[in-house]
């Protein structure tokens, strides 16, 4: 089955503890991306990858690092993190170069930084 | 900013059509319109896409107004479980980097009753 994996689903931390989230797709998708969630806000990109050893920022970067090794994952990581980093994160992957692309969404992580 | 503003709610009885308006007065003509549905604290879902021509596939119905101002996203027989916030997005055809970046505004509201 063609998805996008995340783990994990719920994380309560404390200010200041080193964490990553990790994002795995099984599509052989170039493409991927992490996004925030937070009320009244929408979905905001933190950021995105066109292929390995390609990152670059998106639209809400600060606090956060991302790496991409393998194709297949898109790690997001907190280095300290902070209670205003709690949020809803989604990571998304989806092909490149194509009009009809779109993206597929992971289950999403609930952080919350105490 | 979302380019788009959609209704922040709306009702529909079960097994009947639900039609979604948007609004995207500021459409360029490289700009798809794509519509995403996020069933609460799920990950959001890819609904169905288009440029101008009115669009179908096994989930929805998109039209498009000639002058490609606004559409409507059609449900042609709901159910309770399409009860879900649905996003009406405008995304530049050449996808690429930050040009990838989904920006979901609030969204509609949808609430399919028995």
């Amino acid at each position: 089955e063609a998805q996008v994996t995340q783990n994990p689903r719920y994380l309560i931390t404390v200010t200041g503890k080193k964490l990553t989230v990790t994002c795995s797709q099984n599509m052989n998708h170039e493409y991927m991306s992490w996004y925030r969630q937070d009320p009244g806000l929408g979905l905001r990109q933190i950021y995105y990858s066109m292929n390995v050893e390609v990152t670059d920022k998106g639209d809400v970067p600060e606090g956060y690092k991302v790496s991409r090794k393998e194709k297949r994952n898109f790690p997001l990581i907190l280095e300290s993190p902070s209670p205003n980093q709690t949020s809803l994160y989604f990571c998304a992957s989806s092909s490149s170069g194509r009009i009809s692309d779109t993206q597929y969404f992971g289950p999403g992580t609930r952080l919350t930084v105490l | 900013d979302a380019k788009t503003t959609q209704p922040t709610s709306m009702d529909c009885a079960e097994g009947r059509a639900a039609n979604l308006p948007c609004n995207h007065s500021t459409i360029s003509g490289n700009e798809y319109v794509y519509w995403y549905r996020q069933i609460h604290s799920q990950g959001p879902q890819y609904i169905i896409h288009g440029l101008k021509n009115n669009e179908t596939n096994e989930m929805a119905s998109l039209i498009i107004t000639e002058d490609r101002k606004s559409s409507t996203l059609i449900l042609p027989h709901a159910t309770l479980r399409d009860t879900a916030v649905y996003y009406c997005i405008v995304r530049p055809k050449n996808y690429g980097g930050s040009q990838g970046n989904l920006i979901f505004g609030k969204g509609t509201k949808l609430s399919v009753k028995p």
